[in-house]
């Protein structure tokens, strides 16, 4: 598609159990960001991606949650025994390349309800 | 730390009437700015950037102003129109893009 592509749309998990998120970057895009947007909040940056360096964990909350991009394309995000203050819409973005002068394209999200 | 601030969390303006939304920023190191609008159930979508090296843009209805000195950021939509209700996120970039909180923006008819 020529979009970011986000799957599942919506998520509903117990709690203690593991979730996985998937992002489908818009083909070419060298930069990837998971961000999390819990209710009535802004934007959390979560992860960053940029072709073959080393990610940007620095908004990851804990260490149940992490991230990996394989290939430089499709990307993951896993929450281990999800808790429910991890309920949040969960947000991937693409760009042609970081930093300065390049705009990131959002997927539609994926709403995570942990019960 | 909260590199990108935007102290409003909503905004209500008439139809016709001009909507300025403002961002404040802490970082120097940030050197693109953007604006971004998110419908509900929808992700952020872009709207219009500025380089550090200018002051204005403008894309039609839409104007972004840049003052480096007071690390401030507005947008301001003329006329407003009802479809403009959103919420707004500005977001700044060094190395990647920082969001602020979003202002709920509402054009009443």
């Amino acid at each position: 598609g020529a979009g970011v592509s986000q799957s599942p749309s919506n998520k509903v998990t117990e709690k203690g159990k593991d979730v996985e998120l998937r992002c489908d970057p818009i083909s070419g895009h060298t930069a990837l960001y998971w961000y999390r947007q819990s209710l009535g909040q802004g934007l959390e940056f979560l992860i960053y991606f940029q072709g073959n360096s080393a990610p940007d964990k620095s908004g990851l909350p804990s260490d149940r949650f992490s991230a990996e991009r394989t290939g430089g394309s499709v990307s993951t995000l896993t929450i281990q025994r999800t808790q429910q203050e991890d309920s949040a819409v969960y947000l991937c973005a693409s760009s042609l390349y970081g930093g300065y002068g390049t705009e990131a394209f959002f997927g539609q999200g994926t709403r995570l309800t942990v019960v | 730390d909260q590199q990108v601030k935007q102290n409003s969390p909503s905004l209500s303006v008439q139809e016709g009437r001009i909507s300025i939304l403002n961002c404040d920023y802490t970082n120097s190191m940030f050197d693109y700015f953007l604006w971004y609008k998110k419908y509900p159930a929808e992700g952020p979508t872009f709207l219009i950037s500025i380089s550090s090296i200018k002051d204005k843009n403008e894309d039609g209805r839409f104007t972004v102003f840049l003052n480096k000195s007071a690390k401030h950021l507005s947008l301001h939509i003329v006329p407003s129109q009802p479809g403009d209700s959103a919420v707004y996120f500005c977001a700044a970039s060094a190395r990647r893009l920082t969001f602020g909180e979003g202002t709920q923006l509402t054009v009443n008819p």
